[in-house]
């Protein structure tokens, strides 16, 4: 199916434990992004990357490890979950293009918590 | 940096008109994004802006004003499935409209009554 699919949905892990987030997107979209959504916070920036082995930190990157090494794959891995890291994930991708509306189209979200 | 500022609820009736206001400081800019945010969904584009005025799309319409470092979404014709979440978000200088990250208020929760 065409899209942005993002796997698991939902995410129970202890704490330490590493975890890993996928992504996938079919449009062949150059850049990728994931955000983390809390209460109180609203959306804020993980990392992104502008194409395949190219990547950059956001807001908010302690603690996250990202790859990519095929355009349509952007896994993100806590390396030893903490609670502060229960979220919910957000994966995106977009088309930079040569037009200044560069929309951005967002994954379901993965439900993750760390007990 | 940053800083966006907007309402975190309102609340309007069925078949009316809300206006969500958003006000943005930042160290550059390169356009003002909209999005809808279902409960426990993913957000979805509604609009954006890039030069001062209004641009208007069905019942929405997102104007900018980039002098005041401010926007807002109006909604027109106030439907009960318009009860959702509202982002603002702006783009950052470097790109070509938000293709590096976008930087998102925390959301204005609108309630649709009957």
């Amino acid at each position: 199916d065409a899209g942005i699919t993002q796997s698991p949905r939902y995410k129970i892990t202890e704490t330490g434990r590493q975890v890993t987030l996928m992504c996938h997107q079919t449009w062949s979209h150059s850049y990728m992004f994931w955000y983390r959504q809390d209460l109180g916070h609203g959306l804020r920036l993980i990392y992104y990357s502008a194409a395949a082995d190219i990547t950059d930190k956001g807001e908010v990157p302690d603690g996250y490890v990202v790859s990519r090494s095929k355009t349509e794959n952007f896994p993100l891995t806590l390396e030893s979950a903490t609670r502060s890291q229960t979220s919910v994930y957000f994966c995106a991708s977009s088309d930079r293009g040569e037009g200044l509306n560069t929309e951005a189209f967002f994954g379901q979200g993965t439900r993750l918590t760390v007990v | 940096g940053q800083n966006i500022d907007q309402p975190t609820e309102m609340t309007a009736t069925e078949g009316a008109i809300v206006q969500i206001n958003c006000t943005y400081q930042t160290s550059g800019f390169n356009g003002l994004f909209w999005y809808q945010q279902h409960a426990g969904e993913a957000p979805t584009f509604l609009s954006y802006n890039v030069l001062d005025g209004l641009e208007e799309k069905g019942r929405f319409s997102s104007f900018l004003s980039r002098s005041k470092g401010y926007s807002y979404l109006l909604l027109k014709e106030l439907q009960m499935k318009d009860s959702a979440s509202y982002l603002c978000a702006v783009g950052p200088p470097y790109s070509g409209g938000g293709a590096d990250g976008l930087t998102f208020g925390k959301g204005t929760h609108l309630i649709i009554q009957p």
